[in-house]
């Protein structure tokens, strides 16, 4: 089955600790993407990424960084310098087919204690 | 700039009422536009998308969007809810259109529907 696999589904952490969430995929999309959704703000982008080991700040990208040495992977690292970072954090992916259609993973979410 | 609205952050029906929800949209060049459905703690479903091509758009799970440019709507509609419609649902428009650059999704902040018995 191919598809969008994010792990953990959820994942709590203790204030000032780094914590690393991981996407995957294998439906052999080129670009891929982060987002972070906080409730009644929609999905805001945090990084996205065209090919491997390129990639580009979207709109609230400070105190994540992220990597993309395989195209099946673009994990997020959530730094303690994000000042609050609880929240659910949705990966996607597309395909270049002209509509750029973005696919889901399930999700994270990231409870910081 | 790019950017969508939502018309009500919650909707609520009756099962077998008419679901209707509002998306507008502001874009400087034909956009792309798309509806996903949430369930609670779960990732986004595309429902369906419009891509320059029919102005009606039929999706999955009895749902359809009419694309409409002079009114820069894109409100999506079910002629007769189900219990299992209820979710929430999100209207977005793509950055790019026939351009060069991949897409970046621009969302509406959601829509909750709620489906009585």
């Amino acid at each position: 089955d191919g598809g969008i696999t994010q792990s953990p589904k959820y994942l709590f952490r203790k204030e000032g600790q780094n914590v690393t969430l991981s996407c995957e995929q294998n439906l052999n999309h080129d670009a891929m993407y982060w987002y972070r959704q906080d409730p009644g703000q929609g999905l805001r982008l945090i990084y996205y990424s065209q090919i491997v080991n390129d990639f580009q700040k979207g709109d609230i990208a400070e105190g994540y960084s992220v990597s993309r040495e395989k195209k099946e992977s673009f994990p997020l690292t959530v730094t303690s310098a994000q000042k609050n970072p609880t929240a659910f954090y949705l990966c996607a992916s597309s395909i270049s087919d002209g509509t750029d259609t973005q696919y889901f993973g399930p999700g994270t979410r990231l409870t910081v204690l | 700039a790019q950017s969508v609205t939502q018309l009500g952050s919650h909707v609520s029906v009756s099962e077998g009422a008419l679901v209707l929800l509002r998306c507008n949209y502001s874009s400087s060049v034909p956009p792309y536009l798309f509806w996903y459905v949430q369930y609670p703690n779960q990732g986004l479903q595309l429902l369906l998308k419009y891509t320059s091509a029919a102005t009606l758009v039929k999706g999955i799970n009895g749902f359809e969007a009419e694309f409409k440019k002079s009114e820069t709507s894109f409100h999506l509609t079910k002629p007769s809810a189900h219990m299992s419609d209820a979710a929430e649902y999100f209207c977005a428009v793509s950055k790019k259109a026939g351009g060069t650059s991949y897409g970046k999704l621009t969302f509406g902040q959601g829509t909750i529907l709620t489906v009585h018995p």
